[in-house]
């Protein structure tokens, strides 16, 4: 069965520091990843997608993924309170249904 | 691009009615769409696939006569959650692969789900 893994957390960070938040996945298949935030009560929003080893930045989102280690992380600098949600990693295998983690919880500490 | 809706957003109904709820793709044809459960502080559950112009691909767990989808269009799939008790009070999200061609087909992008509350 494909798994993704994450830490549910919560993961405390102050205010203005990086937030770090990791994934691991198991179908060493996997071609495409996902980051989702998810603010309590709404619905997954997308952040950022990566398809490459190496890094993806985005504004003050930074992607990280390494393939032969299975593992996908979210950098988050300059955390800021309203950054304070679920996110959700999410894995595909190719033309198939995305398998998501349970989310970590990050809350940012003014 | 890439909007998904769903209507309705917020929806209570008594004990043994059913209730349809609608998600759209807005500015994209989707031909495969996702229905996803989500109970207060817990995971997405994907409940079932659903495939333009097919049977909707059911995962272990949800019955399919009572979960009942459609997707009729390249733009519209319909959850219908038939004669609704209070344990299917939850918040039903959906969501739409990306458009096909595109760098984003695999990515799916969500609805702003709908909560039930069965009473």
């Amino acid at each position: 069965q494909k798994e993704v893994e994450q830490n549910s957390g919560p993961l405390s960070v102050p205010e203005g520091a990086i937030a770090s938040l990791n994934c691991t996945y198991s179908d060493r298949g996997s071609q495409s990843f996902f980051w989702y935030r998810q603010y309590s009560g709404k619905s997954p929003e997308l952040i950022m997608f990566i398809y490459s080893n190496g890094d993806k930045e985005d504004g003050r989102f930074t992607a990280q993924l390494n393939k032969a280690s299975q593992y996908v992380s979210l950098l988050i600098r300059d955390s800021q309170p309203s950054d304070s949600a679920t996110y959700l990693c999410a894995v595909n295998g190719g033309y198939q249904k995305v398998t998501f983690g349970i989310g970590t919880k990050l809350q940012v500490i003014p | 691009g890439a909007v998904v809706s769903q209507h309705p957003s917020r929806v209570i109904c008594k004990s043994g009615t059913s209730v349809k709820i609608e998600c759209r793709s807005l500015d994209f044809q989707a031909t495969t769409m996702f229905w996803y459960r989500q109970f207060p502080k817990k995971s997405l559950m994907l409940m079932a696939t659903s495939n333009e112009g097919s049977k909707a691909t059911y995962e272990q767990g949800v019955e399919k006569d009572k979960f009942l989808i459609n997707h009729a269009s390249l733009t519209l799939s319909t959850l219908t959650v038939t004669s609704a008790h209070p344990e299917d009070s939850s918040f039903y999200i959906c969501s739409a692969r990306g458009p096909s061609g595109s760098q984003q087909r695999e990515t799916q992008y969500f609805g702003p789900g709908t909560r039930l509350l069965v009473l």
